[in-house]
C-alpha cells in the first residue's frame, strides 16, 4: 500500500536551533515529491517540488532533499515566523493514466523566540 | 481576486440541509480538486477534475456531489450530511494533472460544521 509518514509529529525549537523534517514514502511509482507550509486557517502553500534522487532545492532557510526512501527539510537558524505545519506529499500515475497526490499527516513547528 | 478563492469560508449546517462550496481559480490551470482535512489526518483526495472532466472519485459517499462547470471553477454540492463529515474542505488546482508532476495551489478552505 502506498504510505507516506512524517516525523516527528511535533518539533519546538528555539531561534536559531537548526533542525530537519522527514518524509519517508513507501509508493510505487513515484513521479515527484512535495513540500508545502501550512499556516493555521489556511491552505497548505507550495515550497518545493523534487523529481529525483539527489536532488536539493533551497530557499531561505529551508532546504529539501531527496533519496529513494525519504525526503528531508532542513531548516537552518529558524525564526519564530517559520512556525507552521509542513507537509509532504508524493505524487504517483493512477491506472487511468493521471496522477494523483498522497499528503503525509505533517510536522507542526513551532519556533520560540 | 489572485490564486484560489473558496467561499464560504464557515459554514454550519444541519443534517438534512442542502449547501454548496464554491471554488474559483484565477490562475489559468487546467486541473481542480477537492480535499478533506480533519485533524490529525492526512489530506484526503476525493475527486479530481482535468480540463472539467471528472477523473478521479476516491470512494466518496453520494453525499458529496462535485460539479466543474468550467476550468475556473469547481463546486461540491452537499446533502444530508453526517456529523464525521466536520472538517476543512480544501480546493485546489494545479497546471495540468496528466502530462507532468506540477505543484498544487490550495484555496484557504471552507470550515465546515455539521450539527
Amino acid at each position: 500500500e502506498d504510505q507516506v509518514t512524517q516525523s516527528p509529529e511535533a518539533l519546538r525549537l528555539q531561534e536559531g536551533e537548526s533542525s530537519s523534517l522527514n518524509c519517508s514514502y513507501t509508493v510505487s511509482g513515484l513521479r515527484g515529491l512535495f513540500w508545502y507550509r501550512q499556516d493555521p486557517g489556511k491552505g497548505p502553500e507550495f515550497l518545493f517540488t523534487l523529481y529525483s534522487a539527489g536532488e536539493e532545492k533551497e530557499k531561505e532557510r529551508l532546504k529539501a532533499t531527496l533519496t529513494k526512501k525519504e525526503s528531508f527539510l532542513h531548516i537552518t537558524a529558524p525564526k519564530p515566523e517559520d512556525s507552521a505545519t509542513y507537509l509532504c506529499a508524493v505524487q504517483l500515475l493512477t491506472t487511468s493514466g493521471t496522477y494523483k497526490y498522497i499528503f503525509g499527516t505533517g510536522t507542526r513547528l513551532k519556533v520560540l523566540a | 481576486e489572485t490564486g484560489v478563492t473558496q467561499t464560504p469560508r464557515h459554514l454550519v449546517m444541519g443534517m438534512t440541509n442542502k449547501k454548496s462550496l464554491k471554488c474559483e481559480q484565477h490562475l489559468g490551470h487546467n486541473a481542480m480538486y477537492w480535499y478533506k482535512q480533519s485533524a490529525k489526518k492526512p489530506l484526503e483526495l476525493m475527486f479530481v477534475y482535468s480540463l472539467e472532466e471528472r477523473v478521479e472519485n476516491n470512494s466518496v459517499p453520494s453525499r458529496f456531489s462535485p460539479e466543474c462547470p468550467n476550468s475556473s471553477h469547481l463546486f461540491l454540492h452537499l446533502h444530508t450530511l453526517q456529523p464525521e463529515d466536520s472538517a476543512l474542505y480544501l480546493c485546489a488546482s494545479s497546471q495540468d494533472n496528466v502530462r507532468e508532476p506540477y505543484e498544487q495551489y490550495f484555496g484557504p478552505g471552507t470550515r465546515l460544521t455539521v450539527t
